[in-house]
């Protein structure tokens, strides 16, 4: 079955950048949707295809593309960024559809 | 503004069946694909099934195909989720998510989530 790789961990100082990579053999052709998630919260998305961000999301938050991977940037990481961050895309290289996961990255700001 | 809530959650014995309600509003309810997506306690977010807008089309995991089925009621502007045969390894928090393209027939981004319901599987 298809699988999205993220990082466990990243640690960062606070006004350092956190940058928050998603591997997968089908991201070259299908978008990558990025969401945090704090504890007891429901998830919020904060990059949509590969590197919109919706209304609402502090300009910090960045998203890009090269190949096989995707990066969640979080440029000058405030204490209030420290989180879960998922990547999710599509697989639809079977019969039918299917949404996918990475496994998540826990964000400590130090 | 759109709001997603989740309903029908609580403690079950394995084999038994429950049905989960997202009662949506705020939004055209019938012009977008919906999804519920599931997280066992501690670990990540686990995708479960999607219904197209039109309730046309519907895939599930691999996990829960077979045992869980997804359905709308446009009229009601309601989401469900029937689950059968229920197992231990199934209590999660449940949540139901909003396609964030209108009128797809193909899964995109989730760009709103219900506040999720818990799903307990113990005897």
């Amino acid at each position: 079955s298809y699988e999205l790789t993220q990082p466990p961990s990243v640690s960062v100082s606070p006004g350092q950048t956190a940058r928050i990579t998603c591997s997968g053999d089908a991201l070259p052709k299908q978008y990558a949707y990025w969401y945090q998630q704090k504890p007891g919260q429901a998830p919020v998305l904060v990059i949509y295809k590969d590197s919109e961000r919706p209304s609402g999301i502090p300009e910090r938050f960045s998203g890009s593309s090269s190949g096989t991977t995707v990066t969640l940037t979080i440029s000058g990481v405030q204490a209030e960024d420290e989180a879960d961050y998922y990547c999710q895309s599509a697989d639809s290289s079977g019969t039918w559809p299917l949404g996918v996961f990475g496994g998540g990255t826990k964000l400590t700001v130090l | 503004q759109v709001q997603l809530v989740e309903s029908g959650g609580g403690v079950v014995q394995p084999g038994r069946s429950l049905r989960l309600s997202c009662a949506a509003s705020g939004f055209t309810f019938s012009s977008y694909g919906m999804h519920w997506v599931r997280q066992a306690p501690g670990k990540g977010l686990e995708w479960v099934a999607v219904i197209w807008y039109d309730g046309s089309n519907k895939y599930y995991a691999d996990s829960v195909k077979g045992r869980f089925t997804i359905s709308r009621d446009n009229s009601k502007n309601t989401l469900y989720l029937q689950m059968n045969s229920l197992r231990a390894e199934d209590t999660a928090v449940y949540y139901c998510a909003r396609d964030e393209e209108m009128a797809t027939i193909d899964i995109s981004g989730f760009d709103y989530w219900g506040q999720g319901t818990l799903v307990t599987v113990s005897s």
